[in-house]
């Protein structure tokens, strides 16, 4: 099964500065990388995914890196607001044949923006 | 509506209790997801449903018992828990994907039920 580690696990930035998390997965035949934010009292949200043909994806703030060479992929945050706070959690799968399945979650990174 | 919800919010029970927990959607979705998440770790799955069947099963505890009677609705029945069952029960939901050149469908997460058994 997949061997997944995201580092770090807990992030603290100055408001309006950058913060990146990484993602190290192990198995090769992953081709789906997706970003989950969960903010207190909610379920996880997908925020931004990338599938493997590609280096890089960008949406506003955010972006999502993939080295498939290395196996890992990183959430860049641009000019961090206090509604950046959350738990971050990457989600790295491969397709199957068919039909449903879980996901498995990184350990998770406490993002804190300070004032 | 891209919303999924689940009832209760919270819940707390006793070790000899029966109690269970809902879920819907409407986002005309055919698979849906609980998954157990403790306190400052990540969501663990345990079930998955499939076109209202049964397709994964992560050896959770016979203690907990999940249902879809339909396509829009998943349950998980409670039964002799433990403290240590004491998590938020999160629902999920998305399209299935077919073959091998299916596409991977977002997960749409509920708000969870937060659980404590006494």
């Amino acid at each position: 099964g997949e061997n997944v580690e995201q580092h770090p696990s807990t992030l603290s930035v100055q408001e309006g500065d950058s913060a990146v998390i990484k993602c190290t997965y192990s198995d090769s035949a992953s081709n789906y990388f997706p970003w989950y934010k969960q903010e207190l009292g909610k379920g996880p949200q997908l925020i931004i995914d990338i599938r493997s043909n590609v280096g890089e994806k960008k949406d506003q703030r955010i972006a999502v890196t993939l080295n498939k060479t290395a196996k890992h992929f990183s959430l860049h945050i641009t000019e961090t607001q206090p509604e950046d706070s959350a738990v971050y959690f990457c989600a790295p799968r491969k397709k199957s044949g068919g039909g449903a399945d879980g996901l498995t979650f990184g350990k998770g990174t406490h993002l804190i923006i300070q004032p | 509506d891209t919303e999924v919800t689940q009832t209760p919010k919270h819940l707390v029970m006793g070790m000899t209790n029966k109690k269970s927990l809902k879920c819907e959607q409407h986002m005309g979705h055919r698979a849906m997801y609980w998954y157990k998440q403790k306190a400052k770790k990540p969501p663990e799955l345990m079930f998955v449903y499939s076109y209202e069947k049964l397709s994964i099963n992560e050896s959770v505890p016979s203690r907990f018992s999940p249902e879809c009677p339909n396509s829009s609705l998943l349950n998980l029945h409670l039964h002799a828990l433990q403290p240590e069952d004491s998590a938020l029960y999160l629902c999920a939901s998305s399209q299935p994907f077919r073959g091998t050149s299916g596409r991977h469908n977002e997960q749409f997460f509920g708000p969870g039920t937060r659980l404590t058994v006494l």
